[in-house]
């Protein structure tokens, strides 16, 4: 089945302890990427990748690090999570050149709180 | 800059009702325009769109045409069920650059009372 795994799917943290959310596709895509969900402001994307070792930022990345060292991975890393990065967080693959139709494929998710 | 303003939630309606909700862009050039549905506990899910002006996309009895003279593609229902339930997201894909960003609006969340 072609899907975009990410895990965990609920996370719980303190302050400045660092964590990384896993992210993996099976679709052979060329794209990733990594949005977080607020209420009230939709999705923001936070870094993308067009292929592997090719990373650039998104609209809101500070606080947060990715790699793309494999195709199929991109983790997301927060070096020291703070409270305003409690949020839900998505990872995102799509095929880099199929056309300006070809949508986003979406995990479900990464829940993740910092107190 | 690109944008997307959604109408405001939550929306609820009954089983049966008839479903709009708004969904208005800015952007230069031709861009993509996408509706994503987020069901409780999931990713979101592609479900419609449209690539040029005029188009109609359509699933699931949703409907939303992409109107260029109103910057707009206003999601459609005839008839709502229950399960139709979730958080509906209008997206835009920039008309330039091979990048496959979306722009997303802030979401409408969308209830069905039997």
């Amino acid at each position: 089945e072609a899907q975009v795994t990410q895990n965990p799917r609920y996370l719980i943290t303190v302050t400045g302890k660092k964590l990384t959310v896993t992210c993996s596709q099976n679709m052979n895509h060329e794209y990733m990427s990594w949005y977080r969900q607020d209420p009230g402001l939709g999705l923001r994307q936070i870094y993308y990748s067009m292929n592997v070792e090719v990373t650039d930022k998104g609209d809101v990345p500070e606080g947060y690090k990715v790699s793309r060292k494999e195709k199929r991975n991109f983790p997301l890393i927060l070096e020291s999570p703070s409270p305003n990065q409690t949020s839900l967080y998505f990872c995102a693959s799509s095929p880099a050149y199929r056309g300006r139709g070809s949508p986003l494929h979406f995990g479900n998710g990464t829940r993740l709180t910092v107190t | 800059g690109n944008s997307v303003t959604q109408m405001e939630g939550p929306v609820t309606l009954s089983e049966e009702a008839f479903l709009t909700i708004n969904c208005t862009y800015t952007a230069t050039g031709y861009p993509s325009l996408f509706w994503y549905v987020q069901y409780p506990g999931e990713g979101l899910q592609l479900l419609l769109k449209a690539t040029k002006a005029d188009d109609k996309g359509s699933n699931k009895g949703f409907e939303a045409t992409y109107r260029k003279e109103t910057t707009s593609f206003h999601l459609e229902k005839g008839s709502v069920q229950v399960s139709d339930s979730a958080v509906y997201f209008c997206a835009l894909k920039p008309w330039a650059g091979g990048a496959q960003k979306l722009v997303f609006g802030q979401g409408t969340r969308l209830t069905i009372n039997p």
